[in-house]
């Protein structure tokens, strides 16, 4: 079946570094990728979609210049988490549509982040 | 805008015993998907369950099955045999049918699930 790859599974790192996570598809294309966060006990939270080669598109509340995403290939998918703050700290899936969107998203195995 | 319901924050049944999980969505849609993932304590999600709207007959995956209700906008997940594997967090999510893979999933609060022994 269609295999998410997301790394690292878990970083710890220093208030004001930049973290990146990166979401792979291994075994199909993926056009849109999806980023989101989900703070303890909580639903999954859309932050963006990624498009292959095109901008990625923001929900709402999400600062753009705070996480960059760059989908570069149609296998990845890449968070940025610049100049990090220890209110970033959390949990980050990616998922993908494989297909041409009438097959469930598959989803990474999460990253959890936390910024000392 | 689509919205997803979940009205039970936890729930919580026996061993070997049959639990549902409610789920209640609001669209002006005719043609959808909605699905039941699980998270479990890893944080994996995990597809359970997968409804087309334009079916009239209920999904069913082995000891899991769902309880689709077209007209009230409801789609309740079954567990029959419970285990102590199916502990974990359940969410309802809804995708629109046409737009192809651009389109995001939008998910219910979720349910947390205790299997007693």
């Amino acid at each position: 079946g269609a295999v998410v790859s997301q790394h690292p599974s878990r970083v710890i790192c220093k208030s004001g570094t930049s973290v990146k996570i990166e979401c792979r598809s291994l075994d199909f294309q993926a056009t849109t990728m999806f980023w989101y966060r989900q703070f303890p006990k909580q639903s999954l939270m859309l932050m963006a979609t990624s498009n292959e080669g095109s901008k990625a598109t923001y929900e709402q509340g999400v600062e753009k210049d705070k996480f960059l995403i760059n989908h570069a290939s149609l296998t990845l998918s890449t968070l940025t988490v610049t100049s990090a703050h220890p209110e970033d700290s959390s949990f980050y899936i990616c998922s993908a549509n494989s297909g041409n969107g009438n097959q469930p998203q598959h989803f990474g195995d999460g990253t959890r982040l936390s910024i000392l | 805008a689509q919205t997803v319901t979940q009205s039970q924050p936890e729930m919580s049944v026996q061993e070997a015993e049959t639990v549902t999980l409610s789920c209640t969505y609001d669209t002006s849609e005719s043609d959808y998907y909605l699905f039941w993932y699980k998270q479990p304590p890893s944080r994996q999600m995990i597809l359970v369950i997968r409804q087309e709207a334009y079916k009239q007959q209920n999904a069913t995956e082995n000891r899991f099955s769902v309880n689709f209700q077209k007209a009230a906008k409801s789609f309740s997940l079954k567990i029959s045999d419970s285990q102590l594997g199916d502990a974990a967090m359940y969410f309802c999510a809804y995708r629109t049918y046409y737009g192809g893979a651009t389109n995001k999933l939008i998910f219910g609060t979720g349910t947390l699930l205790a299997v007693q022994p």
